[in-house]
């Protein structure tokens, strides 16, 4: 049973760009959330999708945005990125029967 | 607000010893509580979770952790560690309205076992 599936793994991008990733949440889960864990730091909760919407959105600005598709996987869309963005972005996926997130291995992001 | 701390960001112990990692939460409401273990370029392992009932919860891997709501603690012990547990801990709190989705998490507590 795979679990929770990120891509890419690892990327490099440059100050001002724009950066799409994306999570498989575990088979059977339908709610997917993410966060963002700077080098040394906890991580820190963007937001979580359900039912293809956005249901609840850490603080985090606008340049954040992110959507569900209806086989419930899920992408995190960063736009105008910064230096600060540089960090270890993580999916998590939930699902019945119990209230506990299933983390996937993260996407690792570095702004230069 | 809730808010988690983890006052040992470093802890070294020798294998076979007996480990505890601190964790203090702030919360207004019944917490929903969570260990969870990384190790290097590793995502997120679920180590032990507390919704309710007794307060001490055995958790995989030889983990278990203990609720005190008066001390608003849940401390992570292990009777003897090997070396594989060397690894970042972290402790989360849940809020009950969207618990497992919403995690706040402490700044972890890097753990180096000595052979």
């Amino acid at each position: 049973d795979a679990g929770v599936t990120q891509s890419p793994t690892h990327l490099i991008k440059t100050r001002g760009q724009q950066v799409t990733l994306r999570c498989s949440p575990k088979s059977g889960h339908d709610t997917v959330s993410w966060y963002q864990q700077a080098l040394g730091q906890g991580p820190q909760f963007i937001f979580q999708y359900y039912e293809e919407e956005e249901r609840q959105r850490g603080n985090f600005p606008d340049r954040f945005s992110g959507h569900q598709f209806p086989n419930y996987s899920s992408e995190l869309n960063v736009n105008a990125l910064l230096l600060g963005d540089s960090a270890l972005y993580l999916c998590a996926s939930r699902g019945p029967p119990a209230n506990v997130l299933t983390f996937g291995a993260g996407s690792r992001l570095t702004v230069l | 607000a809730q808010s988690v701390t983890q006052p040992d960001i470093h802890i070294t112990v020798s294998e076979g010893a007996s480990l505890e990692l601190r964790c203090n939460y702030s919360y207004g409401a019944t917490p929903y509580l969570f260990w969870y273990v990384q190790s290097p370029g590793q995502g997120l392992q679920l180590l032990l979770k507390y919704f309710s009932g007794d307060t001490l919860v055995q958790g995989i891997k030889g983990f278990e952790a203990e609720f005190k709501r008066s001390q608003s603690s849940f401390n992570l012990r292990k009777p003897s560690v090997h070396w594989s547990d060397a690894a970042e801990y972290f402790c989360a709190v849940g809020t009950l309205k969207a618990a497992g989705n919403k995690l706040t998490f402490g700044g972890g507590t890097r753990v180096l076992v000595k052979p």
